[in-house]
């Protein structure tokens, strides 16, 4: 089983749908957990991160913890055609310390 | 600011021959990744720098994997003998102090024929 469980898609949303990503994770010990959004033939870039439980919100995207289920999730309200994109959760021990990421999930926002 | 340089962009080579990719990290960064991206494996850390020094490289498949950091502006990541199973995106990530935020390179796309 690895660390951290994603379902790969492809995930189709018309524009202006409310998408939910998730993600499973199995290290109790992870404290710190990342969004990072990847377009095509691009390296990722950092979306958003929380500590432990609860919820951030940044603009349309929001980011929820739920430690005792082992539970990641991204929202994102208003989805936009630019929003299409791999969307990769990592989590961490501690700062400083190495990311174990997720596959990955494919959202495709249609016009 | 230029942001992480990586090259070359692709690499096509034939089974048995040396690749060596190259990454020029964000300067003052401190922290530098080395990463693999397969479908099938999803992204994969392979090795990390702190100052220049190897911290964990627990994720290098096997003994055909070498890197090395001789300064703080420039790494490689040597593939000797490449496999056609080494076929992936190789990307180079670099932090300030182990932040959340690393900012990757584009990419080197590795084709093992």
């Amino acid at each position: 089983q690895k660390e951290v469980e994603q379902d790969p898609g492809p995930l189709s949303v018309p524009e202006g749908a409310i998408v939910s990503l998730n993600c499973t994770y199995s290290n109790s010990a992870f404290q710190y957990f990342m969004w990072y959004r990847q377009y095509s033939r691009k390296g990722p870039e950092l979306l958003m991160y929380t500590y432990s439980s609860g919820n951030k919100e940044d603009g349309r995207f929001t980011a929820q913890v739920d430690k005792s289920s082992k539970y990641i999730s991204l929202f994102i309200r208003d989805s936009q055609p630019s929003d299409s994109a791999t969307y990769l959760c990592a989590s961490r021990v501690n700062y400083g310390q190495n990311f174990v990421f997720g596959p990955g999930t494919r959202l495709s926002v249609l016009p | 600011d230029a942001g992480v340089i990586q090259s070359p962009r692709h690499e096509v080579t034939e089974m048995g021959q040396e690749v060596t990719l190259r990454c020029k990290p964000i300067s003052g960064h401190d922290y530098l990744f080395w990463y693999r991206q397969t479908m099938m494996r999803g992204l994969e850390l392979l090795i990390y720098f702190n100052n220049n020094v190897p911290i964990d490289d627990s994720g290098m498949p096997e003994d055909r994997f070498s890197a090395k950091m001789p300064n703080a502006s420039f790494s490689t990541l040597k593939i000797q003998p490449s496999e056609p199973r080494d076929s992936a995106v190789y990307f180079c990530a670099s932090s300030i102090g182990g932040d959340h935020e690393q900012f990757f390179g584009p990419g080197t796309r590795l084709t093992v024929l």
